[in-house]
């Protein structure tokens, strides 16, 4: 079946640094990614929506500043935190439809980030 | 706006036991339901769904959940629980808006399995 690969699984860095996570899909062409947050013990909250080719749509409250979207090809988005903080540490998992009508959803293995 | 509810935050099932997790939505059309589990620090994996058609719906693991239209439901069951399906479980719709699917999930019920 259809396979979403997410690098890194995890990652510890500084504060004021910025992280740069890659969602890719493996066998087939995806034009549109999803980015989900996951806080501890909460559910998965939609952040944005990676559009290859075009500006990715982030959902209300979501800095678009902080958050930068790059869908560089049918296989590839990536999600850049900037300027990390403690308060961004999370779980950030994304996700692509699959090519039948859009009705399916294929998620990476998620990227556990911690900002000391 | 769709909305997903799954109003057990916590269950715990002895081994063998059998399982329900509720799950409601809210949604205007017909929805596109979906059930992931999600073990410790991993990503999500898709137990089953439903789109159309019969509303007793077959999974992986022996899951299986049921559409429930007048009561706006898709609780999922499993008739005998074994110790490695402890996991956090969620109920998701999916909002078919111009890029697909966005999920919009519940917030998920975490599953204990006693022996």
């Amino acid at each position: 079946g259809a396979v979403v690969s997410q690098h890194p699984s995890w990652v510890i860095c500084k504060s004021g640094t910025s992280v740069k996570i890659e969602c890719r899909s493996l066998d087939f062409q995806a034009t549109t990614m999803f980015w989900y947050r996951q806080f501890p013990k909460q559910s998965l909250m939609l952040m944005a929506t990676s559009n290859e080719g075009s500006k990715a749509t982030y959902e209300q409250g979501v800095e678009k500043d902080k958050f930068l979207i790059n869908h560089a090809s049918l296989t590839l988005s990536t999600l850049t935190v900037t300027s990390a903080h403690p308060e961004d540490s999370s779980f950030y998992i994304c996700s692509a439809p699959s090519r039948r009508g859009n009705t399916e959803a294929f998620f990476g293995q998620g990227t556990r980030l911690t900002v000391v | 706006a769709q909305s997903v509810t799954q109003p057990d935050i916590h269950i715990t099932v002895s081994e063998g036991a059998s399982l329900e997790l509720r799950c409601n939505y809210s949604y205007g059309a017909t929805p596109y339901l979906f059930w992931y589990v999600q073990s410790p620090g991993q990503g999500l994996q898709l137990l089953l769904k439903y789109f159309s058609g019969d509303t007793l719906v077959q999974g992986i693991k022996g899951f299986e959940a049921e559409f429930k239209r007048s009561q706006s439901s898709f609780n999922l069951r499993k008739p005998s629980v074994h110790w490695s399906d402890a996991a956090e479980y969620f109920c998701a719709v999916g909002a078919m808006g111009n890029y697909g699917n966005k999920l919009v999930f519940g917030a998920g019920t975490i599953l204990r399995v006693k022996s």
